[in-house]
């Protein structure tokens, strides 16, 4: 089951922050997050893991509420370059080796 | 450079015709995937491969085939079953068979349309 992402879109001014979040109606082992600029692919930004171990980017942070089944992306003092689409992708307790991917925050930074 | 390859990046299709997209990788990863991307729908996995000669259904299987000869070649079959089959078709792998350590690298993508 595909988790669920908000907000759908967000509109940003260079320097404001920003927060996206990635819901699971299931246990969760694993939050994987990604960014997609338009018509080209998804570039990998993060990996947390159950236990706590996070793996990724320098300047773009992450949580992940294993209780609550959640993951949240933090956007710092945004550039024009963090625009694109962001995607969660989950992988469940049961490591069936698979992900499954939310439909998409789509970030716009403007000067 | 290493990478993934997907070919061609704009397929034309008629209706009724099954066609191929190529997906190749020089990264000597393992496990290698196919993603459908529709407008507001995210990614959803069509099939997936962990080691050569093997592979499983992702979430929407249905009208799509595979094959897994050889580890750095997962083409995907779009057959005329599929019913709706324009979208942008996305090809991944990761070094292991073990998506929650690992990177997912994608390649390019092909963009199919049904005409």
């Amino acid at each position: 089951q595909q988790p669920v992402q908000s907000p759908q879109a967000v509109i940003l001014r260079e320097g404001e922050d920003a927060v996206i979040n990635c819901s699971s109606s299931k246990a969760l082992y694993s939050v994987h997050w990604y960014r997609q600029k338009h018509g080209e692919a998804p570039v990998f930004l993060m990996i947390l893991l159950k236990g706590g171990e996070q793996k990724g980017h320098e300047k773009i942070s992450a949580s992940f509420n294993e209780k609550k089944q959640q993951s949240s992306l933090y956007l710092t003092a945004s550039q024009l370059s963090y625009s694109g689409t962001y995607f969660c992708g989950t992988e469940g307790l049961s490591n069936d080796y698979k992900l499954s991917f939310g439909a998409g925050t789509t970030v716009t930074v403007r000067a | 450079d290493g990478g993934i390859t997907q070919s061609p990046k704009y397929l034309f299709r008629k209706e009724g015709q099954n066609v191929t997209l190529s997906c190749e990788q020089n990264l000597n990863h393992d496990a290698m995937y196919w993603y459908r991307q529709d407008p507001g729908q995210g990614l959803r996995l069509i099939y997936y491969s962990q080691i050569v000669n093997d592979f499983q259904k992702g979430d929407i299987a249905e009208g799509y085939s595979v094959s897994r000869e050889k580890k750095e070649s997962f083409p995907l079959t779009v057959t005329s079953a599929q019913k709706n089959p324009t979208a942008f078709y996305l090809c991944a792998s990761t070094p292991g068979g073990i998506p929650s350590t690992d990177t997912q690298y994608f390649g390019p993508g092909t963009r199919l349309t049904v005409l």
